[in-house]
Formats: C-alpha cells, sequence, structure tokens
C-alpha cells in the first residue's frame, strides 16, 4: 500500500504564493497526480508528475522528487478563487494495479 | 469536453433499503470507478471497471456491488443500506490506467442513510 501525507489546512493571503507538500511511500511509483476540488463540487485535475522536476502550466507549478517521495504543488499570484482543497494521488504499479491512491487533502483558506 | 454525470445530487433512504448509484460517461473511456468522500479521510476507491463486464475490488468494497453492462454506465449497488454508508460518492473515468491519463470526475451523490 502506500502512506500519502499532505497539511490538513493552509491559509494564505491573495496575491501571495503557497507551496502544499505531499510525501508518499510507494514500492512501485508510477506517477503523481494533483486535483482541486471546490466546496460542493467534483474534483479536477491539475497537473501530473512522473519524473523529476519541475512541471508549470500557467499559476500552478509541481515538483517531483522521486528519490525523497515529495512532491509540491506550487501556487502564484494567489486569487480568492484558489481557495479549494487540493488533492495528492499516487499510482503504485507494484501489484499490477495502476489505480492511483489518494492523499486527505489539503484544505487552502485564501483571504483578502 | 468529457462529462461525467451522476443520477442524483442528493439522496435520503432508509437503513435496510436496497439503493443504485449510476453514473455514465460520454467519451469512450475503458476505467470507470466509485470513490466515496468523508471528511478527514479523503477519496477511498470502492470498485473499478477496466472494461465493460469487469470489475475489481478497491480498498473497502465491503457492502457494496457494481455493475457495468455497457461501456458508459457503470452503476453502484448498495444491497442493504446502513447509517455508516451515508457519505458522499463520486464517479470517475479515465483512459487507460497503464498511461498517464488523468481521472475525470462526476459532480457526486450525497447519500443520507436514516
Amino acid at each position: 500500500g502506500q502512506n500519502i501525507d499532505q497539511p490538513t489546512e493552509m491559509t494564505a493571503t491573495e496575491g501571495a504564493i503557497v507551496q502544499i507538500n505531499c510525501t508518499y511511500q510507494t514500492s512501485g511509483f508510477n506517477g503523481l497526480f494533483w486535483y482541486q476540488q471546490h466546496a460542493g463540487e467534483a474534483p479536477t485535475f491539475l497537473s501530473y508528475n512522473v519524473l523529476d522536476g519541475l512541471e508549470e502550466k500557467g499559476r500552478f507549478s509541481s515538483f517531483l522528487s522521486r528519490s525523497k517521495g515529495y512532491s509540491y504543488l506550487l501556487l502564484k499570484e494567489l486569487q480568492m478563487k484558489d481557495s479549494a482543497s487540493y488533492l495528492c494521488a499516487v499510482r503504485d504499479a507494484s501489484g499490477g494495479s495502476y489505480i492511483p491512491t489518494f492523499g486527505r487533502g489539503t484544505s487552502l483558506i485564501v483571504h483578502p | 469536453d468529457v462529462k461525467v454525470t451522476q443520477s442524483s445530487r442528493y439522496l435520503v433512504k432508509r437503513t435496510g433499503e436496497k439503493v443504485f448509484l449510476e453514473c455514465v460517461q460520454d467519451m469512450d473511456h475503458e476505467n470507470m470507478f466509485w470513490y466515496r468522500q468523508d471528511p478527514g479521510l479523503g477519496l477511498r476507491l470502492i470498485y473499478f471497471s477496466y472494461d465493460v463486464k469487469m470489475k475489481e475490488k478497491g480498498d473497502i468494497p465491503e457492502g457494496y456491488s457494481v455493475s457495468r453492462e455497457k461501456k458508459e454506465r457503470f452503476s453502484l449497488i448498495l444491497e442493504s443500506a446502513s447509517t455508516n454508508q451515508t457519505s458522499m460518492y463520486l464517479c470517475a473515468s479515465s483512459l487507460e490506467a497503464g498511461v498517464s491519463y488523468e481521472q475525470y470526475f462526476g459532480p457526486g451523490t450525497r447519500l443520507t442513510v436514516t
């Protein structure tokens, strides 16, 4: 199985930068996803990392270090609409399954 | 745009009732999933299906069954609903699981069992 850890809650100020960390333990790492979920809505895909390094997509970037079992999601120029839950999901292929396992999510509150 | 729809947004059922939750996707995805989401526990996989009539147990299959008779439709069945099955149920679909394809989620069904 996998052990995925994320902070439960974070707060930040509009216009600032925030980094949401995700650590994991897995024997057959095969990719890491980040999803955004607004309250009462479905999760939506943000990013996918399978190789080490930084993937940038507009105001959002995602970083992966496979040797450290570590990823972060970086949100720049925060807006009020970024207040949401951010879910880290890790795919482990060691058991032959490619189904991602989700962390418990990080609730981000952006205040003026 | 991929669209995943679920039959109800809100459902209230009594203990012991048989409950059907329906999910339909319109993008010809091979894989479909059922999750439940509870505060503090995150998304937990109940069942998934990688093809018509194929199903695999997820992490918490007890008390649930599924049916996939057509590629676009994946049903979750609670044979005898219990209060501990009160939860938000999310359906998702994706292309083949062996590559980097992300999951597309439906809007969710909030089920209350009284």
